[in-house]
């Protein structure tokens, strides 16, 4: 089993729609989340971390579930500008401190808005 | 933010060769930086962990003799691909790490896209 599983979609979607992501992480001790968003052939970018009680920026939502160890991404209101591939990201844990940092990246969901 | 940046953003070499890539922090110190690799369609593999004035550790199932990694200051890491051969052709990205923030808090270069021929 992957260490972090994402839908890798495609998802087309209007403007204006509402789309959400599913992932689900493998250790249950793992303790920080995070969204990236990568734009084609570039670098990840950080759109949002993850936070237990849930949190919001603007359009994007995000909600973590440890019980189900899963996490989501919502997007209100798409704009073509949302276009890009979205990772679940998810901190390594390992013993003695080795993964201090260490991410672990889910392979990514595909999302194209269109006119 | 802070900005890290890698040098070259791309680069063409003979299968045999070795290429060098450079990942520095621009505003900011980089206690830790990691090498990332990622092939088309794929996520982000990490490869190492670099540490300034320490050995890299490296990821299960990486080669420390074929990718070579120095951290010779708080601002500059390099990877070397030695004898690169048509596999090794990818999209290779760092990341640094401000030691004032938390252990997630990461800055991604752009990238360097390596093609072996």
């Amino acid at each position: 089993r992957k260490e972090v599983e994402q839908d890798p979609g495609p998802f087309n979607v209007p403007e204006g729609a509402t789309v959400a992501f599913n992932c689900t992480y493998s250790n249950s001790a793992s303790q920080s989340f995070f969204w990236y968003r990568q734009d084609c052939r570039k670098e990840p970018k950080l759109l949002m971390s993850v936070y237990s009680s849930g949190n919001e920026d603007g359009r994007f939502t995000a909600q973590l579930n440890r019980a189900s160890q899963y996490i989501s991404l919502l997007i209100r209101d798409s704009k073509l500008s949302d276009s890009a591939t979205y990772l679940c990201v998810v901190n390594r844990q390992g013993a003695g401190g080795t993964s201090y940092g260490k991410l672990t990246f889910g392979q990514g969901t595909i999302l194209t808005v269109h006119p | 933010g802070a900005v890290v940046s890698q040098h070259p953003s791309w680069v063409i070499c003979k299968s045999g060769t070795s290429v060098k890539i450079e990942c520095r922090s621009l505003d900011f110190q980089a206690t830790t930086m990691f090498w990332y690799r990622q092939f088309p369609k794929q996520s982000l593999m990490l490869m190492a962990t670099s540490n300034e004035g320490s050995k890299a550790t490296y990821e299960q199932g990486v080669e420390k003799d074929k990718f070579l990694i120095n951290h010779a200051s708080l601002t500059l890491s390099t990877l070397t691909v030695t004898s690169a051969h048509p596999e090794d052709s990818s999209f290779y990205i760092c990341s640094a790490r401000d030691g004032r923030e938390g252990p997630y808090e990461q800055y991604f270069g752009p990238g360097t896209r390596l093609t072996v021929t």
